[in-house]
């Protein structure tokens, strides 16, 4: 099924520890991005990339890395977890210039990551 | 990017209207408001886009006034599996790349 696949759903991690959360999507999307979301809050956007080989910060980019070597992959890096990093991390994409009206994001089904 | 401030929480019941009224008085003429609805443990999903005047799909309706400073998402005969968050979002679709969530309003179905 056509879609964003985010792997893995659950990881947790000890203060430190690197690891690299994968996103995928077979849309043929320009646009992707990763949001944060805390317990009862809002998405806040880390990273976001317009097409391959593009990123830029978001809101919240502090502690995290991507890059975008492929239109279908945007890996989101943790370089040193903290436990202020402990939260629900959620994939988005789009299309860009020209959006397709009435579309919107399709995000994929989130990592739910614990920092200990 | 326009600001936008939606109600916290609303409740209502099975089988009624429920509707949701967002603000932005700061929209830009090149702005569309979308909205998206989001249940617990999953990602948002998007429910309906607009520019102007009404628009209306299989799940929802969106009404904009003329003057486009608010937005309201209408939910016909809501059901229990409504209960969710519902976002509003004002942005370009050219550099929606930038789109940014408020805190959206819980809406809580009650039997």
């Amino acid at each position: 099924n056509a879609g964003v696949t985010q792997t893995p759903k659950f990881q947790v991690l000890k203060t430190g520890q690197s690891m690299t959360l994968q996103c995928a999507q077979d849309m043929n999307h320009e646009y992707m991005s990763w949001y944060r979301q805390d317990p009862g809050m809002g998405l806040r956007l880390i990273h976001y990339s317009v097409g391959a080989g593009i990123t830029d910060q978001g809101e919240v980019p502090n502690g995290y890395n991507v890059s975008r070597s492929t239109t279908e992959d945007f890996p989101l890096r943790l370089l040193s977890a903290a436990p202020s990093q402990t939260s629900v991390y959620f994939c988005a994409s789009s299309y860009t210039q020209g959006q397709r009206f009435g579309y919107g994001y399709t995000f994929g089904s989130g990592t739910r990551l614990t920092v200990v | 990017l326009a600001k936008t401030t939606q109600p916290i929480s609303m409740d209502s019941y099975e089988g009624q209207e429920v509707n949701i009224t967002c603000s932005h008085n700061n929209i830009a003429t090149n702005d569309y408001i979308t909205w998206y609805q989001q249940f617990p443990s999953q990602g948002p999903r998007f429910i309906i886009q607009g520019y102007k005047t009404k628009v209306t799909n299989e799940v929802a309706s969106l009404f904009i006034p003329a003057d486009r400073k608010s937005s309201t998402l209408s939910l016909p005969r809501v059901s229990l599996s409504d209960t969710a968050v519902y976002y509003c979002l004002v942005g370009r679709m050219d550099s929606s790349y930038k789109l940014i969530f408020g805190s959206g309003t819980r809406l809580l179905v009650r039997p």
